[in-house]
């Protein structure tokens, strides 16, 4: 079936260290991805996005990474703040779904000062 | 702007009992979501708006039932709530429907059934 889930439910980085998170997908449709940050007891937050035309986006500390080949979408967060402790999740928009957007399960990150 | 709204913030029915979850925003958004959220899982779409006057089922509408009351408020419904649908329920809102519009999202409501 259709699914965008994360390979690692949980992350323990160093302040200062550089963070990974990946997601795979299942669903070649899908032509928009999005990570959410969501930190305890509040909703998630858009964080970036990148579409299926394009392998790279950057932002501020941030870098998502997309490889259709094997259907694979990373987050890449610099210099880890223990401010970036949240669950992080990626999300898929199918072309043909207009507002759905699918959610993965999450992953949680958690900085060590 | 207090952006998205939700209330109540904690509710705890008895299976049976009905209730109804608010949400309102303030940024002028055309449309808005509801959302819930089950531990090791990602957000599920139960319904959305996408402009005043139209709504449309997502992928867990059943046992929900919704009113786009005007285009700042969207309020979601339990006719006879379930242990099932004992669940963290958030509400969001984007300037348009579409992936290109980013959504936000409200604090939550944390919802369990007895």
């Amino acid at each position: 079936g259709e699914s965008v889930g994360l390979h690692l439910p949980t992350l323990s980085v160093q302040e200062g260290d550089n963070s990974i998170i990946n997601c795979a997908y299942s669903n070649s449709a899908s032509d928009y991805f999005i990570w959410y940050k969501q930190e305890s007891g509040k909703g998630p937050q858009f964080i970036i996005d990148i579409r299926s035309n394009m392998d790279k986006r950057q932002g501020q500390r941030v870098t998502v990474l997309l490889n259709k080949t094997v259907k694979h979408l990373s987050l890449q967060i610099a210099a880890t703040q223990p401010g970036d402790s949240a669950v992080y999740f990626c999300a898929e928009n199918k072309k043909t779904s207009y507002d759905k957007v699918i959610f993965g399960p999450g992953t949680s990150l958690s900085v060590i000062p | 702007n207090a952006g998205v709204t939700q209330t109540p913030k904690f509710q705890v029915l008895k299976t049976g009992q009905s209730m109804t979850l608010q949400c309102a925003q303030d940024m002028n958004h055309n449309s808005m979501y509801w959302y819930r959220q089950d531990p090791g899982m990602g957000l599920r779409l139960i319904y959305y708006s996408a402009s005043e006057g139209t709504t449309d089922k997502g992928e867990v509408p059943n046992g929900y039932n919704v009113s786009r009351l005007n285009k700042r408020e969207f309020s979601l419904r339990l006719e006879s709530a379930a242990p099932s649908q004992t669940s963290v329920y958030f509400c969001a809102s984007s300037e348009l429907g579409g992936p290109k519009y980013e959504q936000y999202f409200g604090p939550g409501t944390r919802l369990t059934v007895t």
